[in-house]
């Protein structure tokens, strides 16, 4: 597609389930960001993927968090035994190159955990 | 850290009004960026000003840059109903770079 796309666009699920989001960057865009976003506040930098480096995880609030990478395209967010407060916007972007370009965001993943 | 502190966090003005927001940063740049969000929306790039540039101009938009001072304004001049949205700055250095929490801004018509 045109632009970064983000699946699903929203999510509820119980708490202590393991939750996956998923995101389609824009061809040939070798960097990807993760970002959260709670509700009216700025975005939380989660983790950075560029090219076949080893991606950089310093934002992931705990080891619940993880995300892989596959053939350099799409990413995959996984979030196990989920908790409330990993209840935000869950957005994902992609750029050509690392910080030098813009970023190109998907519309997120809405996560609410009951 | 590289966050952008932006200023004010809520603004609310007429339409036909021009609109300033301002952000802060800490440390050395590369470049600056400047986003939009709509509301149930992803950012969207506006603009980006290179560390060696004072002004940028796009449609009407200007940013403005002082590395002396580490700051950088956005003008959105002649408001419309359809600029109402937050607005992100983005210092970026290397691949860091971390967003600040907005300014919100409401365009009244």
């Amino acid at each position: 597609g045109a632009g970064v796309s983000q699946s699903p666009s929203n999510k509820v699920t119980e708490k202590g389930k393991d939750v996956e989001l998923r995101c389609d960057p824009i061809s040939g865009h070798t960097a990807l960001y993760w970002y959260r976003q709670s509700l009216g506040q700025g975005l939380e930098f989660l983790i950075y993927f560029q090219g076949n480096s080893a991606p950089d995880k310093s934002g992931l609030p705990s080891d619940r968090f993880s995300a892989e990478r596959t053939g350099g395209s799409v990413s995959t967010l996984t979030i196990q035994r989920t908790q409330q407060e990993d209840s935000a916007v869950y957005l994902c972007a992609s750029s050509l190159a690392e910080g030098l370009q813009p970023q190109h965001f998907g519309d997120g993943t809405r996560l609410s955990i009951l | 850290s590289q966050q952008g502190e932006e200023d004010p966090q809520a603004l609310s003005i007429q339409e036909g009004e021009n609109a300033t927001m301002n952000c802060s940063y800490k440390t050395s740049i590369n470049n600056l960026q400047w986003y939009r969000q709509n509301s149930g929306r992803g950012l969207v790039h506006l603009i980006l000003i290179r560390s060696n540039e004072r002004e940028k101009h796009s449609g009407r938009l200007r940013v403005t840059l002082d590395t002396s001072k580490k700051s950088s304004s956005l003008l959105i001049t002649a408001s419309r109903a359809a600029d109402t949205a937050s607005y992100f700055c983005a210092p970026v250095f290397g691949q860091n770079f971390v967003f600040g929490p907005g300014t919100r801004l409401s365009v009244l018509p």
